[in-house]
């Protein structure tokens, strides 16, 4: 089964305006750790935010924030006033327990922001 | 600090060779993490190394293996290529890899391409 389910492939958004990419996870740990990361095309994967199963608040990090919302296993990443130079894959990751276990990956999401 | 130094950056091989990848971590980092990353599978974890040791392993053939030096560099290699071992190649990095909110620390990647 798969444990990070990024259901939208493809989002356009308009340059200065707010999107939402969707991250739906399932685990039965009750810690765990959501991850979301950009790969612009030159390849490499940048760490944009992190939220923990236990955070009280909503992780933000600039204009990134995360929507968690632990009952319905989502942990969806807003991008405000986007700019030409988010147009990128995002891959929303979780890691289980408490430690030494890999970090596991959604298929991403393509973002594509039109001027 | 230098970041994560992969290479070669691109490698193309032919059916049945093998080949040998490298990736130098971020100083002090002492866990290293293997992924694959295909268009059509997306980012799938390959196998972790902490003090030269494997702590972690995806469900990948044996023909995939991996090692880690004293110095925490790391080299992956795929023996007997086959059309599908076609993938971007990525390395990260953190400190321990022991903590749920570790991030990794990634490369720009290795794009082999079989023939």
């Amino acid at each position: 089964a798969q444990k990070i389910t990024q259901t939208q492939p493809g989002m356009f958004v308009q340059e200065k305006e707010a999107v939402t990419l969707d991250c739906t996870y399932d685990t039965s740990d009750p810690s765990y750790g959501l991850f979301w990361y950009k790969q612009p095309s030159s390849g490499e994967m940048i760490f944009l935010i992190y939220q923990g199963s236990y955070d009280q608040q909503n992780a933000t990090e600039g204009r990134y924030s995360l929507n968690f919302q632990k009952a319905r296993k989502s942990a969806n990443l807003v991008i405000s006033a986007s700019q030409l130079g988010d147009s990128a894959m995002y891959f929303c990751a979780m890691r289980e327990g408490l430690g030494n276990t890999p970090l596991v990956f959604g298929k991403g999401t393509r973002l594509s922001v039109i001027a | 600090k230098a970041g994560v130094t992969q290479t070669p950056r691109y490698l193309i091989k032919t059916r049945g060779q093998q080949v040998t990848l490298s990736c130098s971590p971020i100083s002090g980092h002492r866990s290293v993490s293997w992924y694959q990353q295909t268009p059509g599978q997306g980012l799938q974890f390959l196998f972790e190394y902490f003090s030269e040791t494997q702590r972690n392993k995806g469900n990948f053939p044996g023909r995939f293996s991996g090692r880690q030096f004293s110095n925490s560099r790391s080299e992956m290699n795929v023996s007997t290529l086959e059309l599908g071992d076609s993938a971007l190649y990525l390395c990260a990095s953190s400190l321990t890899g022991g903590t749920t909110n570790e991030k990794l620390f990634f490369g720009s990647g290795t794009q082999l391409s079989v023939l």
